[in-house]
């Protein structure tokens, strides 16, 4: 499957706990942008990382959000002490090169907070 | 920032009527229009996507439509078939670095193709 891999699918949370999602980009593919989609409503921008790097985080909340994408591994958006309104569907996406504006995104994250 | 308005909310067709979702944007910067189509449990897939510079753009029974006096675009599927039921998306987004990724989306159409 050479597409663009999310894990896990699901993921339940209480309140205080931390949330680790991981994303593995297309092959090829060295560009990783995070958004999050809350129920009924459309997709919103979280992050745009490279490797080791973050071009624009200018779509996360300020505390207990953070990217990273390592030199080897995939991305990771974590999430510390969580709480309900975090509750969301977690979606990464991945494009082969800073100007390819044509986004492949994986299947998601369903992450629920108790 | 941008806003993206997307209507309907929900729409019902006929196999083998034309479906039309309708978007307007308002950042007149915006350049870019791609539209997703997602199906239940899966991400979002890219159906079709236009630039500011062409007015439509047609692939097969998908057709984009895009007017930037108006800031409006829209996608008209023709013949639909029970499988294009999903929830589609429109987006926009102006060039930022080089690049068009940070996409504003609408909150989406759930379109349902009767047989």
């Amino acid at each position: 499957n050479a597409g663009v891999m999310q894990n896990p699918r699901h993921l339940v949370r209480r309140r205080g706990q931390e949330a680790r999602l991981r994303c593995s980009p297309m092959k090829g593919h060295s560009h990783v942008y995070w958004y999050r989609q809350l129920p009924e409503e459309g997709l919103k921008f979280m992050v745009y990382l490279q490797k080791e790097n973050i071009i624009d985080e200018s779509g996360m909340p300020k505390e207990r959000f953070s990217a990273e994408f390592p030199k080897e591994g995939p991305s990771i958006l974590r999430i510390q002490q969580v709480v309900r309104g975090d509750s969301a569907a977690y979606f990464c996406a991945s494009s082969a090169r800073q100007t390819n504006e044509k986004l492949f995104f994986g299947s998601g994250t369903q992450l629920s907070v108790l | 920032g941008e806003n993206v308005e997307q209507h309907p909310s929900t729409l019902s067709v006929q196999e083998g009527d034309s479906a039309v979702i309708k978007c307007t944007y308002s950042d007149s910067a915006s350049n870019y229009f791609p539209w997703y189509k997602q199906e239940l449990g899966k991400g979002p897939q890219l159906i079709i996507d236009i630039r500011s510079n062409v007015g439509e753009k047609k692939d097969q029974r998908i057709a984009v439509t895009l007017n930037k006096t108006a800031k409006h675009f829209s996608l008209h599927i023709t013949e639909t078939q029970p499988e294009d039921s999903a929830v589609y998306f429109c987006a926009a987004s102006k060039n930022s670095g080089g690049s068009n990724y940070k996409l504003t989306f609408g909150k989406g159409t759930l379109l349902t193709v009767n047989p």
